[in-house]
């Protein structure tokens, strides 16, 4: 069936520094991507996202990469701070089924 | 102030009870959905509905009912056929047109 999957479990990065969260997702009609933040006992937070005739979008302090020939994308946070610290889920939208697949998400844990 | 809300925050639930989730939201949004939250797992559709009066079946829809009456309130019933019934439950809604969703801030149902 259709996945979406995060490569790391967990990533642990110093304040400051960049953060890469990297997401892979199986269907090639996937056509429409979104970041999710989900902090402790919270609901998912809209990040940034990005349609297949991209590869790059840049947000506030964020910017997410797509790779299409390796069904790849990665959100990269610039100088990563202590209110970055929750869990991403990367999630793929797809025109033939029409739903929203999910990743198991990636906790970052920024260190001071 | 626009948003989705969602009550109780947690909810416990006795063997062989039914308990009802509230979702409301106020964004003029066609579409809602129910998603199940597991530890390490990533989100999985229970029902979805993109207009009053109709909704389908998502991927665990067993041991789960709702109903659409209105544009506002998308209700999920967690009834006694729903044998693990302990998550965290998220409910979103999206824009006509739009693959985006956007999230309440969940109700955490335990099991006495």
């Amino acid at each position: 069936g259709e996945s979406v999957g995060l490569h790391l479990p967990t990533l642990s990065v110093q304040e400051g520094d960049n953060s890469i969260i990297n997401c892979a997702y199986s269907n090639s009609a996937s056509d429409y991507f979104i970041w999710y933040k989900q902090e402790s006992g919270k609901g998912p937070q809209f990040i940034i996202d990005i349609r297949s005739n991209m590869d790059k979008r840049q947000g506030q302090r964020v910017t997410v990469l797509l790779n299409k020939t390796v069904k790849h994308l990665s959100l990269q946070i610039a100088a990563t701070q202590p209110g970055d610290s929750a869990v991403y889920f990367c999630a793929a939208f797809s025109r033939n089924t029409g739903k929203l697949i999910f990743g198991q998400g990636t906790t970052l844990q920024v260190k001071p | 102030d626009g948003g989705i809300t969602q009550s109780p925050k947690y909810l416990f639930r006795k063997e062989g009870q039914n308990v009802t989730l509230s979702c409301e939201q106020n964004l003029n949004h066609d579409a809602m959905y129910w998603y199940r939250q597991d530890p390490g797992q990533g989100l999985r559709l229970i029902y979805y509905s993109q207009i009053v009066n109709d909704f389908q079946k998502g991927d665990i829809a067993e041991g789960y009912s709702v109903s659409r009456e209105k544009k506002e309130s998308f209700p999920l019933t967690v009834t006694s056929a729903q044998k693990n019934p302990t998550a965290f439950y998220l409910c979103a809604s999206s824009r006509p047109g739009s693959e985006t969703q956007y999230f309440g801030p969940g109700t955490r149902l335990l099991v006495l």
